[in-house]
């Protein structure tokens, strides 16, 4: 099945610092999606990439997929104690949208006041 | 307000019992997932469905079942508890072709004794 590798495993900052996790597979991917988990929370979808190259951004947070459709990166601007939290990539398998998600290991942030 | 719930939000039960896990979602989707999660951790595939009568095993299957006989509801049997099932188990939904992304309840954190 699709292997969807997520680095680094923990991240630690300071209050305003940058941060930044990336997803990387060894396919091309139908598109990558990225979601929040809050310490004792369940996680929360908030971005679909779909196109080759495409950069979403909300706020802080700067989404990025690859031009080969094979890497992701999610970049937080300026941390806040809010950002605290598991962050996941999931994507399907190139030309697939039905089958299942394959969801990355995670990144756990800390924010230091 | 269309959801996604999980009962119950927490359960301690002795080695051997058999259990429940209860899911339903108002929002009529038709894909219904079970995944186990250690706190914080990697995102385990247990159980999925496409539609009514339609079931899949995931990563961790063998030692559960499930079924989907309404639209809404996805319920997920341990036959047997053991100890090492001590864990969070999060249900979650998603249109036909996710295109929004899965929709997670907020979990059953069990404890086996």
């Amino acid at each position: 099945g699709q292997q969807v590798m997520q680095i680094p495993q923990y991240q630690h900052v300071q209050e305003g610092e940058d941060f930044t996790t990336y997803c990387n597979s060894s396919t091309t991917l139908s598109n990558i999606q990225w979601y929040k988990q809050r310490p004792g929370g369940h996680p929360v979808f908030l971005i679909q990439l779909v196109k080759s190259g495409e950069v979403k951004k909300q706020k802080r947070l700067t989404f990025q997929f690859g031009e080969a459709k094979k890497n992701s990166s999610l970049h937080i601007t300026a941390t806040q104690t809010t950002d605290v939290g598991t962050y996941f990539c999931a994507a399907h398998d190139r030309g697939s949208t039905l089958g299942r998600l394959y969801f990355g290991r995670g990144t756990q942030l800390t924010v230091w006041p | 307000e269309a959801d996604i719930y999980q009962t119950p939000r927490y359960l301690v039960i002795g080695t051997g019992k058999k259990i429940t896990l209860e899911c339903s979602q108002t929002m009529g989707h038709d894909k219904m997932y079970w995944y186990q999660q250690d706190p914080g951790m990697e995102l385990h595939l247990i159980h999925y469905s496409y539609g009514v009568n339609s079931t899949e095993k995931g990563d961790l299957s063998s030692e559960s079942t499930v079924s989907r006989i309404r639209t809404e509801h996805f319920p997920l049997t341990l036959e047997s508890a053991r100890p090492s099932h001590t864990s969070q188990y999060l249900c979650a939904s998603s249109e036909l072709r996710t295109v929004g992304g899965y929709t997670f309840g907020s979990g059953t954190r069990l404890t086996v004794v």
